[in-house]
């Protein structure tokens, strides 16, 4: 039982350039969700999905996009990555109380 | 729009002193509250959680929480730390209940222990 696992754990971009994060859950959880966490900033909610084929907006949503074609996995994707999207990206899954939480992206955007 | 207030940017304390870590948040309905620790280098983990009952709850690690309403707050407590505590400390809420996409996070304290 891995829980969340995320793909891959640091990733250097230039600008411009697009790439896809993934994370996986094998807890068998309906919700899971996109965070980037940025220092004094706390985590904040990038996108999330309440379920197979579903995503909603959260806090941050602007360029990002997301898919949760699988209910195991849920993917971010940057089109044309910024400097201002340097971060640690989290991902979590829960099933309707706790969110579980991977070990993190580290993503730098040059 | 609801929000998260942590006290302390950063704490630092010796061994064996008493730690309270405050959280504050703004929603007047029903809430979930939880307290996420991050050690350096790893990903969250969640500490304790309030949904209902006794408004002090006991979590991992001899860490507790308590949930005053009438304070809005959340307070984490530990009565004696160790080294080993070092890490930063997140306070979240679920306004409504559930965990459907809208937890909000503090800005986090980050704790230091001295040996």
């Amino acid at each position: 039982n891995a829980g969340v696992t995320q793909t891959p754990k640091f990733r250097v971009l230039k600008t411009g350039q697009s790439m896809t994060l993934l994370c996986a859950q094998d807890m068998n959880h309906e919700y899971m969700y996109w965070y980037r966490q940025d220092p004094g900033m706390g985590l904040r909610l990038i996108h999330y999905s309440v379920g197979e084929g579903t995503t909603a907006k959260g806090e941050v949503p602007d360029g990002y996009n997301v898919s949760r074609l699988k209910k195991q996995n849920f993917l971010l994707g940057l089109e044309s990555a910024a400097p201002s999207q340097t971060s640690v990206y989290f991902c979590a899954s829960s099933s309707w109380d706790t969110q579980y939480f991977g070990p993190g992206t580290r993503l730098t955007v040059l | 729009a609801q929000s998260v207030s942590q006290h302390n940017h950063h704490v630092i304390l010796s061994e064996a002193a008493s730690l309270e870590l405050g959280c504050n948040y703004s929603y007047g309905g029903t809430v979930n509250l939880f307290w996420y620790v991050q050690y350096p280098g790893q990903h969250l983990q969640l500490l304790l959680k309030y949904f209902s009952g006794d408004p002090l709850v006991k979590g991992i690690k001899g860490f507790e929480a308590e949930f005053i309403k009438s304070k809005f707050s959340f307070n984490l407590r530990k009565p004696s730390v160790q080294w080993s505590d070092t890490a930063e400390y997140f306070c979240a809420v679920n306004a409504g209940g559930g965990s459907q996409g809208n937890l909000i996070f503090g800005k986090g304290t980050k704790l230091s222990v001295k040996p």
